[in-house]
């Protein structure tokens, strides 16, 4: 079965240092992953995805996420972390038209 | 990019009524659709899944008959709560699929719903 996880509920960060949030996966085949944010009582905002490629992806608001097929990881990334960034993030996983979401983890950064 | 509407933001309603849903695509169409439901610091839980013109697929343990869902047109499905209850209050989430090619592949969500029963 495929499944998604993100094995911190919380991660805590000071202001304009690096952050990263972890993603693991198992899926069968080639995974296609995806980050996305939510903010309180908000939708859901995605960041960015992997489908194909180079293996660094690039996204929204300055994250991007490397895919690391040995590890099965796909962890986001942020070289400098601001106070707005703080908001709740969902690794994701897709195979067909099904999306498996992972538990979440929550970003908080300190100013 | 894609963008998808989805009203009320929020809604309180008393025990035992019904509260519709609706979420519509504004610049394409969308053959499946998805609801998800949130409860507070989880995740997103697949409810339905629905396509234009046919009867939803409820996930196991959703109940078809309390969660009505009607995915009317290309652009606009809903989700309706029969008689809803306390336990019924929750965040709720609309998503449709759109593949057009990799780079155009995923979901596009909506907004959200929050239904609060007292």
């Amino acid at each position: 079965a495929q499944s998604v996880a993100q094995p911190e509920d919380q991660v805590n960060v000071a202001e304009g240092n690096p952050l990263t949030v972890k993603c693991t996966y198992s899926v069968s085949g080639n995974p296609y992953l995806f980050w996305y944010v939510q903010y309180p009582n908000r939708g859901l905002q995605f960041l960015l995805k992997y489908i194909t490629g180079d293996n660094l992806v690039k996204g929204s608001y300055g994250f991007e996420a490397e895919f690391n097929k040995s590890q099965t990881s796909f962890h986001l990334k942020k070289p400098s972390a601001l106070v707005s960034d703080s908001a709740l993030y969902f690794c994701a996983v897709s195979y067909g038209q099904n999306f498996v979401f992972g538990p979440g983890t929550r970003l908080s950064v300190l100013p | 990019g894609a963008v998808v509407s989805q009203h009320p933001s929020w809604v309180i309603c008393k025990s035992g009524t019904s509260v519709k849903i609706e979420c519509r695509s504004l610049d394409f169409q969308a053959t499946t659709m998805f609801w998800y439901r949130q409860f507070p610091k989880q995740s997103l839980m697949l409810m339905a899944t629905s396509n234009e013109g046919s009867k939803a697929t409820y996930e196991q343990g959703v109940e078809k008959d309390k969660f009505l869902i009607n995915h009317a047109s290309l652009t606009l499905s809903t989700l309706t709560v029969t008689s809803a209850h306390p336990e019924d209050s929750s965040f709720y989430i609309c998503g449709f699929f759109e593949e057009f090619g990799t780079r155009n592949y995923g979901y596009t969500f909506g907004s959200g719903t929050r239904l609060t029963v007292v």
